[in-house]
């Protein structure tokens, strides 16, 4: 059964930092894009980036480029997202998910909350 | 970037009647060396993550009830739900995977008439 739990939500002041981490089961997780997607208080699901499996290509929202970077760890079957510069609009439910068939998103974790408040 | 643009933002449907929900994006999603069009739709309840229902615009997702139902090409999609049951409330949205930022349109809100 494929599995997978993000972690590391926090509250955070604005200008901070802030690491998630989404850990993988129940396939070969090397062989997969995976994608993180962000839905803020009240609001629609919103793309935030999203990696190959080999880690050769990454892509991100406009939003979010240059602030947030998007890695994997293939040896222990985590995703992550680096987020620095945090601010008040980047404040939502954070999910990863597995990509399949060109990038449609066939498995979702159960979401991390992350807050930036002062 | 792809602007996905879903209509209607909200719709209320008697029990059993259909329900329908459509999504144009601003240019085509249809990918020439497959011919199939890169576009999505997922089904979202408050707590629960994200659920995928359809994929390559007809394509139903493994387990997904078939009153769900996709259809669609180019540019133009719709989601067709054939006999609304109380557990289909929530908020559908499409997504189109052709080109990054994968961007999702702004959702509809679908609730019991």
């Amino acid at each position: 059964e494929v599995q997978l739990l993000e972690s590391g939500g926090d509250l955070v002041q604005p200008g901070g930092s802030l690491r998630l981490s989404c850990a993988a089961s129940g396939f070969t997780f090397s062989t997969y894009a995976m994608t993180w997607v962000r839905q803020p208080p009240g609001k629609g699901l919103e793309w935030v980036s999203v990696i190959s499996g080999s880690s050769d290509n990454t892509y991100y929202a406009d939003s979010v480029q240059g602030r947030f970077t998007i890695s994997r760890d293939n040896s222990k079957n985590t995703l992550y997202l680096q987020m620095n510069s945090l601010r008040a609009d980047d404040t939502a439910i954070y999910y990863c998910a597995r990509n399949l068939y060109g990038g449609s998103l066939h498995n979702w974790g159960q979401g991390t909350l992350v807050t930036v408040s002062s | 970037d792809i602007v996905m643009t879903q209509s209607p933002d909200s719709l209320a449907v008697s029990l059993g009647e259909r329900a329908t929900i459509n999504c144009k994006s601003s240019q085509s999603v249809l990918y020439s060396s497959n011919n199939k069009n890169q576009l999505a739709w997922y089904q979202k309840k408050p707590g629960q993550p994200p659920k995928l229902l359809i994929y390559w615009a007809s394509t139903r997702e493994s387990g997904v009830p078939d009153r769900f139902s996709g259809s669609g090409s180019g540019t133009d999609f719709t989601l067709t739900i054939s006999s609304l049951q109380a557990e289909d409330v929530a908020v559908y949205y499409c997504q189109q995977y052709f080109s990054t930022p994968r961007t999702f349109g702004q959702g509809t809100k679908l609730e019991i008439k």
